[in-house]
């Protein structure tokens, strides 16, 4: 079945330490998404890709890198920037040139500080 | 900037029953889309609903409903014969449509809670 894999399901920071979250997607989508969550909130952007080899800025990218090398893959990087990494993330992907494409959301990566 | 807002953090409905959620937005563009989410307990995002701002008839999807007035900015979602299982919280979002900056990007309220009751 088609769809995005992130992994892991939790992760644990220590201070000053980098780690990268993965999504992968089978879905054929142009178009991929990193949202953070924080409780009781709605999502925030934090990094999107319309196309592979590039990448913007959401509204909450600092402190935090991602990478696009494949179609499939768009992993998301927490590093030890961002001050406040305890969340919810959420990646999606999307298809583009079709307007009104809706965005298909993983399972999510709980992140959490040590 | 565009933003979405929520007024109802929770709600609560009595199975079988009918039950409103209401969203309300600001932009300044005329062509756009709008979409309900829902959030189960399992944390996973699922697409309820989607309206496109320039049709004028309101979306349906079996016992999903929206009343899209855009005029008035407002796009709420109804649950008719509320089950068990549409306990969630539920997310209202807006995206710009293709052709313009920020494609793609959905903005979000800060989302409604909803227990049915049984």
């Amino acid at each position: 079945d088609g769809g995005i894999t992130q992994s892991p399901k939790y992760l644990f920071r220590k201070e000053g330490q980098n780690v990268t979250l993965s999504c992968e997607q089978n879905l054929n989508h142009d178009a991929m998404y990193w949202y953070r969550q924080d409780p009781g909130q709605g999502l925030r952007l934090i990094y999107y890709s319309q196309i592979v080899n590039d990448f913007q800025k959401g509204d909450i990218a600092e402190g935090y890198s991602v990478s696009r090398e494949k179609k499939e893959s768009f992993p998301l990087t927490v590093t030890s920037a961002q001050k406040n990494p305890t969340a919810f993330y959420l990646c999606a992907s999307s298809a583009t040139g079709v307007s009104n494409q809706p965005q298909h959301f993983g399972d999510g990566t709980r992140l959490s500080i040590l | 900037a565009q933003t979405v807002t929520q007024s109802q953090p929770e709600m609560s409905v009595q199975e079988a029953e009918t039950v409103t959620l209401s969203c309300t937005y600001d932009t300044s563009e005329s062509n756009y889309y709008l979409f309900w989410y829902k959030q189960p307990p399992s944390r996973q995002m699922i697409l309820v609903i989607r309206q496109e701002a320039y049709k004028q008839q309101n979306a349906t999807e079996n016992r999903f409903s929206v009343n899209f007035q855009k005029a008035a900015k407002s796009f709420s979602l109804k649950i008719s014969d509320s089950q068990l299982g549409d306990t969630a919280m539920y997310f209202c979002a807006f995206m710009k449509p293709l052709g313009s900056s920020n494609t793609g990007k959905l903005i979000f309220g800060q989302g409604t809670t909803l227990q049915v009751k049984p």
